[in-house]
Order: structure tokens, then C-alpha cells, then sequence
């Protein structure tokens, strides 16, 4: 079946580590994102990118970084500058970044500093 | 600055009632207006995708109205049922890879 593949589901980080977390997309869709859910917020943007080889920073794109190597797989790394980590981190892509089209998600992946 | 706002934040009704989610937002220059579903601990899943240029959209028990002069949305949920327990959240298309959510309506359903 096609859809997006998050892992891992839980993952715990210590002060100074960085941790990425993996997502893979099998719906041949060019363009990919990543969110963070907050409790009680809206999902708010990180990263986006369009094509393989370019990313773009969101809305709160401090303390993150991307890749985007191949097509299918956009991975999100915590770095250790990000000071507030913990959050539910969702993925999500779409056909093309073009305004107007239905974005996927992800089952999410959580993220606790221990 | 383009916000969205879902009223109320939490709801509960008993099984079998017809619902009303609400969803504002502040600019009316959008792209498209989508409806999400989240379960807990879960990604979301798209229900409704009204396009700029249409009114409402339906899939089976669920209705999407838009009036994009007024900067509203409603969800109507018919005849509901415990299964239908979840987040529902809006979501505005404003272009340039921007999608602004709202914090979403927790709905309960009592069997």
C-alpha cells in the first residue's frame, strides 16, 4: 500500500544529542514537510522541500536540519541547539508543492528529553 | 498574518446527534480549505479538500461548507457515532508551500 513510513514512533533524547528521525514516502510525490504538534496548537511548518536536492527552511526551522537525497526519504535531525524538542513530529508530502493539493500524513513520531 | 481559529476547543454529544465543527480564518485570500481527522497519538487524515472556487463538499456522513467572504468553514457531522471520537482539524492552502492549521475540536462521542 502507499503511504508514509515514520520511524522510529518514540524516541528519547539527552541534553546535547542529536537524533533524526526517518521518513519515507512510497507515492511518488515530489514534495515533502515537516511539522511539529504542540498540545493544544496547530501543526506549525519546520522544513519543506519541493525536489530531490532542495529544502526550504518554515516557520521554525531553528535548531532542525534536513536532506533530501533521494525522492522518497526526507529524515529531520534534533540538533542538540534546538532547546525545546520535545513535540510530536509529523510528516507529510503532496504531489507538488503547487497550492491547492492534498497533503498526506505520516503516523508521527515522538520525541522526549530525558 | 493568516490565522485560523476552531471553535470550540473540545465538544461532546451523545450518539446519534447532528454536529457543527466550526473553522475561521482571518484572510479570505486562500487556495483551498482541507478538513483533517486525528486520532490520539496518530497522523492526520484528510476527510474534505473544498477548492477556493467551490462551497461545500461531501463524503458520505460529512458535509464541508466554505464561505470565503465571511472567512468560514463549517464541518457537519451526521448522525454521529462513537467511532467518530477524534481531532478534527481545518487547515488554509494560502500558496507558496504555506498550509496554516488550527489547533483543532476534540469530539466525543457517548455511546
Amino acid at each position: 500500500d502507499g503511504g508514509i513510513t515514520q520511524s522510529p514512533k518514540y524516541l528519547f533524547r539527552k541534553e546535547g544529542q542529536n537524533v533524526t528521525l526517518s521518513c519515507e514516502q512510497n507515492l511518488n510525490h515530489d514534495a515533502m514537510y515537516w511539522y511539529r504538534q504542540d498540545p493544544g496548537q496547530g501543526l506549525r511548518l519546520i522544513y519543506y522541500s519541493q525536489i530531490v536536492n532542495d529544502f526550504q527552511k518554515g516557520d521554525i526551522a531553528e535548531g532542525y536540519s534536513v536532506s533530501r537525497e533521494k525522492k522518497e526519504s526526507f529524515p529531520l535531525t534534533v540538533t542538540s541547539a534546538q532547546k525545546n524538542p520535545t513535540a510530536f513530529y509529523l510528516c507529510a508530502s503532496s504531489i507538488s508543492g503547487a497550492a491547492g493539493n492534498t497533503i498526506y500524513f505520516g503516523e508521527g513520531s515522538w520525541l522526549t528529553v530525558v | 498574518k493568516q490565522e485560523v481559529t476552531q471553535i470550540p476547543a473540545a465538544l461532546s454529544v451523545p450518539e446519534g446527534e447532528n454536529l457543527v465543527l466550526n473553522c475561521s480564518f482571518t484572510d479570505s485570500a486562500i487556495y483551498n480549505l482541507q478538513w483533517f481527522r486525528q486520532d490520539p497519538g496518530k497522523g492526520l487524515t484528510s476527510l474534505l479538500l473544498i477548492q477556493s472556487s467551490q462551497r461545500e463538499q461531501t463524503s458520505g456522513r460529512l458535509n464541508a461548507s466554505l464561505d470565503k467572504s465571511s472567512g468560514r468553514s463549517t464541518l457537519y457531522i451526521a448522525a454521529s457515532q462513537p467511532g467518530d471520537s477524534a481531532t478534527y482539524l481545518c487547515a488554509v492552502s494560502v500558496g507558496g508551500f504555506k498550509t496554516i492549521f488550527g489547533a483543532g475540536t476534540r469530539l466525543f462521542v457517548k455511546a
